[in-house]
């Protein structure tokens, strides 16, 4: 166990459903990152936050994502109209700047 | 685009063998670098890092190389053990400030 806690860890929706899945990360750590896994894949980057601000997004980030981290510490990524190739696995971690990041345990999104 | 990559996709070790898992990497900017272990259904664990002005450093029962003129890291592990059995991703970053990009991975099967 790292720190990182991400809720939930499985997701079952079908497709044009809303999610949301939130992460916790460790509580001193100010940077937080989110990334997507698809299978035999490493984990891809989508967007990452230094406290509460959102420095940077991957193309990968369509407009259908959103994420949010209000307060500098725990953060929400949130995906609209959900489509089938968005099926995969999302990885919170988080670091404090400059150094290694702690990855959670991930939630795994199946959209029908 | 720039990316990380890794020689061998398997790897499979006699139990108390050493074991050495390879990664090319293309970026030159990139001077910090780490290896993940993930274990089926978990997020990537932290192993080992190493910032470009070291060429080796030890950690218990594992040892990264790096070889900035050819631009290859190695994770060397001693005495491998049935709970080393896992997929194993480098990634490399700017300075630890940036997103992490991952390679693929390298799957490490342990024979006992």
């Amino acid at each position: 166990d790292t720190g990182v806690s991400q809720n939930p860890r499985h997701k079952i929706t079908k497709r044009g459903q809303n999610v949301t899945f939130r992460c916790d990360p460790i509580s001193e750590h100010n940077r937080l990152y989110w990334y997507r896994q698809t299978l035999g894949q490493g984990p891809e980057f989508l967007t990452y936050f230094q406290n509460e601000a959102q420095l940077e997004k991957s193309r990968l980030l369509s407009d259908r994502f959103s994420a949010e981290r209000p307060k500098g510490s725990f953060s929400t990524l949130e995906i609209q109209r959900t489509e089938q190739g968005d099926s995969a696995m999302y990885l919170c971690a988080s670091s404090l700047v400059a150094n290694e990041q702690f990855f959670g345990p991930g939630t795994r999104l199946t959209v029908l | 685009g720039e990316s990380v990559g890794l020689h061998l996709p398997t790897l499979s070790v006699q139990e108390g063998d050493n074991s050495i898992i390879n990664c090319a990497y293309s970026n030159s900017a990139s001077d910090y670098f780490i290896w993940y272990k993930q274990e089926s259904g978990k997020g990537p664990q932290f192993i080992i890092d190493i910032r470009s002005n070291m060429d080796k450093r030890q950690g218990q029962r594992v040892t990264v190389l790096l070889n900035k003129t050819v631009k290859h890291l190695s994770l060397q592990i001693a005495a491998t053990q049935p709970g080393d059995s896992a997929v194993y991703f480098c990634a490399e970053n700017d300075s630890g400030n940036t997103p992490l990009v991952f390679g693929k991975g390298t799957r490490l099967s342990v024979i006992a």
